[in-house]
């Protein structure tokens, strides 16, 4: 069963728009949320993370929103650019009971074009 | 400071033969993890460890042992390998995840692509 879903597989963005990518979770548990970033034949990076206490974090570009009556969160990226495509993945946590477990999305394909 | 890395890079299997993927970090991180990730699919937890001497199943465990004798070494061990074996697979560490508030992330090796026909 997957906690935590990624429903766009895919994204296509113009330079210097906003990417707006969106992951749903089942689980109430779940107190931390993460984006990560993957380019092919590589590791996933850690992009930029939330805990449950919140409800926006930003970063330069990169802003995460949680709403958690609804179980949702998304990745604002704010100038988009051409080296932002990858695949993005959402992942949560329940830190405390799972011991820094992650349960991952299946990610989105972010495509930017000039 | 390599950060987390895995050997090997790529490696062909036949069925029923075992292999052993490597991983070592040199953060001094206590808590590792392996998970493989499918096409089109999310990563999904195999094992992971809390510190040595202490391995955990994850989500997907069967078909695969671990052990973790040192701090820095967290090798994954295939025994009999099959084709629904044939994925990407990734290792990572982290430090303890702490508790609500305080910042956490786990860090990722580049992965071992391993297919068995």
């Amino acid at each position: 069963d997957q906690q935590v879903k990624q429903n766009s597989p895919s994204l296509s963005v113009q330079e210097g728009r906003i990417s707006i990518l969106n992951c749903d979770y089942t689980n109430s548990m779940f107190d931390y949320f993460l984006w990560y970033k993957k380019y092919p034949a590589e590791g996933p990076t850690f992009l930029i993370s939330i805990s449950s206490i919140k409800d926006k974090n930003e970063d330069g570009r990169f802003t995460v929103f949680l709403n958690k009556s609804a179980k949702h969160l998304s990745l604002h990226i704010v100038p988009s650019q051409p080296g932002d495509s990858a695949v993005y993945f959402c992942a949560a946590s329940d830190r405390g009971s799972t011991l820094g477990r992650l349960y991952f999305g299946r990610g989105t394909q972010l495509t930017v074009w000039p | 400071n390599a950060g987390v890395t895995q050997t090997p890079k790529f490696r062909i299997l036949k069925i029923g033969q075992s292999m052993t993927l490597q991983c070592t970090q040199d953060m001094n991180h206590n808590y590792m993890y392996w998970y493989r990730q499918d096409p089109g699919m999310g990563l999904k937890l195999i094992y992971y460890s809390v510190g040595a001497g202490i391995t955990d199943k994850g989500e997907v465990p069967n078909g695969y042992n671990v052990s973790r004798s040192t701090t820095e070494d967290f090798p994954l061990r295939l025994e009999l390998a099959a084709p629904s074996q044939t994925s990407v697979y990734f290792c990572a560490s982290s430090y303890f995840p702490g508790v609500a508030g305080a910042s956490y992330e786990q860090y990722f090796g580049p992965g071992t692509r391993l297919t068995v026909t």
